[in-house]
């Protein structure tokens, strides 16, 4: 069974960078996900997809200040020069072989 | 542009039954897979539903039995009908596309309250 585990929170202070980390269970390391975002108030938006090996494909008009990577069994969502407007909830999400689809729990990030 | 607006939410008693439409525009639904998600007040994200563009169907484990998902070419709309509803049932739903996601509505609020 595919499970996406995140870490609850997450701070970063403004210009600087973070990294946020979507594990997959055992099993699944060769599953793609999708990063969402979720703004206070508002509804998700797909920010990209990334794949095993790392590429990831965007959005339309997401930043470049926004990318994504892969090692393993864990995918990774970096913001570079965090912005106030990125306090956010991000939700990682993933489908594959026997699996139509599944969230991780979500990790809040505040920008101090 | 693609764009989904979810409709049909509302306030309906335990044991009741509602009926969940995403209107699209820009694309053609029954080319793409489209897929139900759920946010519960205060919690996370909750993957629901999918029908695949050949017509297949699947379920979220919460609301297997209860729930489908279904589509009018026609109309070019997305629907979920949803069945003996359940207070833990009340939450905003989102209608989007593709196994990733890609696009979202904006969402319909269905709150089981008796």
């Amino acid at each position: 069974q595919l499970v996406l585990t995140q870490s609850p929170s997450a701070s970063a202070s403004l210009g600087a960078s973070v990294k946020l980390t979507c594990t997959l269970t055992s099993g699944h390391n060769t599953y793609a996900i999708a990063w969402h975002q979720q703004q206070p108030g508002r509804g998700p938006r797909f920010l990209m997809k990334v794949d095993n090996d790392g590429r990831h494909t965007k959005g339309d008009g997401i930043p470049d200040r926004f990318s994504g990577s892969s090692s393993g069994a864990e995918r990774y969502l970096t913001i570079s020069n965090v912005q106030s407007e990125d306090e956010a909830d991000y939700y990682c999400q993933s489908w594959g072989t026997g699996v139509h689809g599944v969230f991780g729990g979500g990790t809040k990030l505040t920008v101090l | 542009e693609v764009q989904l607006v979810e409709s049909g939410g509302g306030l309906i008693q335990p044991g009741g039954s509602l009926r969940l439409s995403c209107a699209a525009s820009g694309f053609t639904v029954s080319y793409n897979s489209m897929a139900w998600v759920r946010q519960a007040p205060g919690k996370g994200l909750e993957w629901l539903s999918i029908i695949y563009s050949g017509g297949g169907t699947f379920y979220a484990d919460s609301v297997k039995g209860r729930f489908i998902i279904s589509r009018d070419n026609s109309k070019n709309t997305l629907y979920l009908q949803m069945n003996s509803l359940r207070v833990e049932d009340t939450a905003v739903y989102y209608c989007a596309t593709d196994q990733q996601l890609m696009n979202w509505g904006q969402g319909t609020l269905v709150t089981v309250s008796s």
